[in-house]
């Protein structure tokens, strides 16, 4: 079956390194991935959309890259600040239409 | 502010009641996405409807059901509820129904809980 994985374990990193999170999906032949930030009790906000062509997509203080051959599609948060503390969520779009997030990885930044 | 709206916020009722969620989406989206989300889970997608059709299913309930009307608002119905249906609903809408444009737009939910 189709599967998303991210890791469940929070991510705490200190003010100004770059935070590195994994997104890792099987039995996906995925098109587009994209990457929202979700904060507690709110709906999901989209960062970034890659596409299978795109090795790597960058906006502002976020690097995303996408490799189908590992399956797998890393999200970079560069020179973090407690404002990007949040839950961020991979997500695919099946050859049906049918979207599915990743569980989400918590991301903590500390002064 | 996204563009999505949902009513009412927040949903108090008991065992064995029927709820309506009600999603206007942005303006110019033509589909519409339901999720629920539990007390620190993840988001589970329930159904998507594209311009009054549904476009896809995901682990919904027979419980509940949903529709998107002609003038594409869209309404959640959850029946015989029982205390595990307690979430946050989310609705949200993209422009298309498949990629590379159904980037989603996530209204600020409907708090419900079930006593």
């Amino acid at each position: 079956s189709q599967k998303i994985e991210q890791n469940s374990e929070a991510l705490n990193i200190q003010e100004g390194k770059t935070a590195t999170l994994t997104c890792n999906y099987t039995n996906y032949s995925p098109a587009y991935l994209q990457w929202y930030r979700q904060d507690p009790g709110r709906g999901p906000v989209f960062l970034l959309l890659i596409r299978e062509n795109e090795k790597e997509k960058r906006k502002e203080r976020l690097k995303v890259t996408f490799d189908t051959t590992l399956k797998q599609s890393l999200f970079h948060i560069t020179a973090s600040q407690p404002a990007d503390s949040a839950t961020y969520l991979c997500a695919l779009t099946d050859s049906w239409g049918k979207f599915q997030f990743g569980a989400g990885t918590q991301v903590v930044v500390t002064p | 502010d996204s563009g999505v709206t949902q009513t009412p916020k927040h949903l108090i009722t008991a065992t064995g009641q029927r709820v309506t969620l009600r999603c206007s989406p942005r303006s110019g989206d033509l589909s519409v996405y339901w999720y629920q989300q539990s007390l620190d889970q993840g988001l589970q997608f329930l159904i998507q409807y594209y311009n009054g059709e549904e476009r896809a299913k995901g682990n919904i309930l027979e419980r509940f059901s949903a529709q998107q009307f002609p003038d594409l608002h869209s309404e959640l119905n959850l029946s015989s509820l029982e205390l595990g249906d307690s979430a946050l609903y989310f609705c949200a809408s993209s422009a298309a129904g498949g990629p590379p444009k159904n980037i989603q737009y996530f209204g600020a939910g409907t708090r419900l809980s079930v006593l």
